[in-house]
């Protein structure tokens, strides 16, 4: 396993135009999270997946923004109409649960571009 | 609500000397404490956690509760040591899951 790939690497986009990132998290992982990572800052929690059912999302996620796992294995997290503020680093976590403890493996991220 | 702050932006020494990145927590119960550690070019990847008391690749993170701090230290630090580094918190409970992460500080080791 290589663990928890992200794709696109990189995209740019103008702005009003939607875009999806895909996540694959470590097999077997039944946790998955979306953080955004603006310039100096560190990672900030978007939403939060346990199996296919979505139990947390930030005050940072808009109504234009909407992350899926239908099946309880991939992610993909849409935004819709970006905006240039949307512009950031997009990763995605994965963990599992073992006795009481997790560690979360992050993917390389996406970059987002809004121009 | 849960908050990190790390002080340092930007921490630079030179190879050999001692090294200490400072963070400091906001929590009203018993958090978990990290810290993660992004190399140029490299994934973020997990450096260390409170729970474990380990020491890896030679740096040690001991939790305060008193002074609500998780500080990682290293006595010789090497230049492969320069990265950006993370503390990071989870709460316990119904939040036992998100990571709160500081705003990271830049470790650089001169030769």
């Amino acid at each position: 396993d290589t663990g928890v790939s992200q794709d696109p690497r990189h995209k740019i986009t103008k702005r009003g135009q939607n875009v999806t990132f895909r996540c694959d998290p470590i097999s077997e992982h039944n946790r998955l999270y979306w953080y955004r990572q603006t310039l100096g800052q560190g990672p900030e929690f978007l939403t939060y997946f346990q199996n296919e059912a979505q139990l947390e999302k930030s005050r940072l996620l808009s109504d234009r923004f909407s992350a899926e796992r239908p099946k309880g294995s991939f992610s993909t997290l849409e935004i819709q109409r970006t905006e240039q503020g949307d512009s950031a680093m997009y990763l995605c976590a994965s963990s599992k649960l073992i006795g009481g403890g997790e560690t979360q493996y992050f993917g390389p991220g996406t970059r987002l571009l809004v121009l | 609500a849960q908050r990190v702050t790390q002080p340092e932006k930007l921490l630079s020494v030179f190879k050999g000397a001692p090294v200490e990145l400072k963070c400091n927590y906001s929590y009203s119960g018993s958090p978990e404490l990290f810290w993660y550690v992004q190399y140029s070019r490299q994934r973020l990847q997990l450096l260390l956690r409170h729970i474990s008391r380990e020491s890896i690749k030679g740096f040690t993170a001991d939790l305060n509760k008193g002074e609500t701090s998780f500080h990682l230290k290293k006595p010789f630090a090497q230049e492969e040591d320069s990265a950006m580094y993370y503390c990071a918190l989870r709460g316990s409970g119904g939040s036992n899951y998100k990571l709160t992460f500081g705003k990271g500080t830049l470790l650089t080791v001169n030769p």
